[in-house]
């Protein structure tokens, strides 16, 4: 496969469940992001990570916590959420840090819903 | 605090020409980004500008106007696989991309 993949493409979740989304490229890029995507809202950056570390943690609740084990997959471990949380959780991948001319390469997405 | 600015929603014809407008007020500048996203699938990358002018690529154009902080995405020759949302992006000084909302962009026969 190419490109980034996400998976699930959907999840629903009750408030009390741990779950998971995961996603993987296979584009040699070394920085890997989360969004979180709210209808017609601006994108809202969550967590990346450049060469493996974490460089940026925009003040995301701790029910949300990123794992990378290495360059090619990123995980969002999910626990205890909220309804507002419901969202489209996108990740992106670019070949090194965000913003400096590189171009974005995104997964298709998924689709969260917390009941 | 920083904003960028873009219609909600565009309606236009199959064959016609649309223009998406994007305004920025940021903390700097240092390139500008306008990607497409179909329902339900990823965002992916159309243009950046980091210079003004117009840089085109086939049907799509992308203007940038950096003493104005303005720029569009032209669509020429409308098609109905155009019909998507557009999303600009600016890098602003730190080399944060600071994000619209998006516009729709809705396709007529």
């Amino acid at each position: 496969e190419t490109g980034v993949t996400q998976t699930p493409r959907h999840l629903v979740m009750g408030m009390t469940n741990k779950k998971s989304l995961k996603c993987e490229q296979h584009l040699g890029h070394n920085a890997m992001y989360w969004y979180k995507q709210s209808a017609k809202k601006p994108l809202e950056l969550m967590f990346v990570y450049n060469f493996k570390e974490q460089t940026e943690n925009n003040s995301v609740p701790s029910r949300f916590s990123p794992e990378c084990p290495n360059s090619s997959h990123l995980f969002l471990h999910l626990h205890t959420l909220q309804p507002e949380d419901s969202a489209l959780y996108l990740c992106a991948s670019s070949h090194t840090g965000q913003g400096e001319g590189n171009v974005l390469t995104f997964g298709a997405g998924s689709r969260l819903t917390v009941l | 605090g920083q904003n960028i600015d873009q219609p909600t929603e565009m309606t236009a014809t199959e064959g016609a020409i649309v223009q998406i407008n994007c305004t920025y007020q940021t903390s700097g500048f240092n390139g500008l980004f306008w990607y497409q996203q179909h329902a339900g699938e990823a965002p992916t990358f159309l243009s950046y500008n980091v210079l003004d002018g117009l840089e085109e690529k086939g049907r799509f154009s992308s203007f940038l106007s950096r003493s104005k902080g303005y720029s569009y995405l032209l669509l020429k020759e409308l098609q109905m696989k155009d019909s998507a949302s557009y999303l600009c992006a600016v890098v602003d000084s730190n080399y944060q991309l600071i994000w619209g909302a998006g516009t729709k962009l809705i396709i007529k026969p």
